[in-house]
Parts: C-alpha cells; sequence; structure tokens
C-alpha cells in the first residue's frame, strides 16, 4: 500500500523560499509519479506539477512555472518541492499524490499525503 | 487549458437522497480521463472515480460516475451521513485540471 508521509508546518516571511517533502513507500518509486497540489484557505484544488522519479523529468503547471521546483531522491523515496519567491496568496495546504501509469505524466491521483501548511506572513 | 466547471457549488440534501453532481468542460476531455475525488474539512482529498465511472478500490457502490465528452456527472444513490463534503472533478486528458467543486450539506 503507498503512503505518502509530508514534512511539517512552515512559517516563512514574503520573498522566501519553502521546501516541503514527501517520502513515499510501499511501491516502487521510479514506478511512479508525484504531484503536488495547492490547496488556498477555503478554496479548490490547484495542480502544480508532477516528477518522474525514474529519471527526475518535471512537467509545471503554467501558473507555476519559473517559482517551483520539484525534484526526487531516489535513494532516500523523498520527493521534494520547492516553492520561491513567496507571496501572501501562496497561503496554502500543499498536497504530494500518487498516480502510477507508465509513460503518463498527466493521470488520476489514486493516494495522497496529508498536506503541509505553509503561512506567508512578515 | 480545458476549464471544467462544476455545478451546483451547494446541494442541500438529507441523508437518503440522491445527489447529482455535474462537471461540465470546456472542451472535451479525451478517452473519459475523467476521476472524481471526495474531501471532507482537515483531510486531504480521496479518491472515488477514474474513467470516469471506474470506482476506486473501496469506494461503495452508492458511488457512480457517467458521461463523456463535455459532460460528466456524479451520482450518490443514497446519502448516508458520512457522504456530506466537498466533490471536485478532474481530467487529465490534456495536462490536468481541477474543477472548483461542490459542496454536499446537511438539509
Amino acid at each position: 500500500e503507498v503512503q505518502l508521509v509530508q514534512s511539517g508546518a512552515e512559517v516563512k516571511k514574503p520573498g522566501a523560499t519553502v521546501k516541503i517533502s514527501c517520502k513515499f513507500s510501499g511501491y516502487t518509486f521510479t514506478d511512479s509519479y508525484i504531484h503536488w497540489v495547492q490547496q488556498a484557505p477555503g478554496k479548490g484544488l490547484v495542480w502544480m506539477g508532477v516528477v518522474d522519479p525514474e529519471d527526475g523529468k518535471t512537467i509545471y503547471a503554467e501558473s507555476f512555472q519559473g517559482r517551483v521546483t520539484i525534484t526526487a531522491d531516489t535513494s532516500t523515496d523523498i520527493a521534494y518541492m520547492d516553492l520561491s519567491s513567496l507571496r501572501s496568496e501562496d497561503r496554502a495546504v500543499y498536497y504530494c499524490a500518487h498516480s502510477s501509469s507508465p509513460g503518463y505524466y498527466f493521470y488520476y491521483m489514486d493516494v495522497w499525503g496529508k498536506g503541509t501548511t505553509v503561512t506567508v506572513s512578515s | 487549458e480545458i476549464v471544467l466547471t462544476q455545478s451546483p457549488g451547494t446541494l442541500s440534501l438529507s441523508p437518503g437522497e440522491r445527489a447529482t453532481l455535474s462537471c461540465r468542460a470546456s472542451q472535451s476531455v479525451s478517452s473519459t480521463y475523467l476521476a472524481w475525488y471526495q474531501q471532507k474539512p482537515g483531510q486531504a482529498p480521496r479518491l472515488l472515480i477514474y474513467g470516469a465511472s471506474s470506482r476506486a478500490t473501496g469506494v461503495p457502490d452508492r458511488f457512480s460516475g457517467s458521461g463523456s465528452g463535455t459532460d460528466f456527472t456524479l451520482t450518490i444513490s443514497r446519502l448516508e451521513p458520512e457522504d456530506f463534503a466537498v466533490y471536485y472533478c478532474q481530467q487529465y486528458g490534456s495536462s490536468l485540471t481541477f474543477g472548483g467543486g461542490t459542496k454536499v450539506e446537511i438539509k
């Protein structure tokens, strides 16, 4: 059974960078894709991007292009999401989520982490 | 980008009633690559339906999905107390986008 365990809540100042981790277990990391999804308070889900841990290839949503970096460490089975130039609108819960369909970066997400809350405040 | 519009925004129903949720796409979703998720307050989303009509593992059969092209529906045949939540559709046929959600609340 796939499990995703995310790092704890973060408080950052405007302009800073936040790095969130997502520890994967229960399946083959390199046969999976890890997505990141943003949810602002009281709002809906926004897809940010995806990484293929097998080769490190990433695809980012246009709205986050240039500010988000998603990586995967196959030695530890941990995926990371960096979001830079933080602003107040980035205050949200960030989820990592798993999909597994070889060759399909865009797929449904069958397992989700519990989420990491990021607060941006001066 | 395919935009998904969910309606209604809020559905007020009583336990035992039937819920019908709509998800309309701005252009055709290829190969019925449409999923539905349930989210309860303070929890992560949970996959309910994929491929427009296939139930995910462990999802009760009172949940069903249908549709193709630009119009999709999630039906909950008889609402149980634990079904009151927010529901999101997601398309994955062309990049990946979510709808704005439908809240199913107790009447």
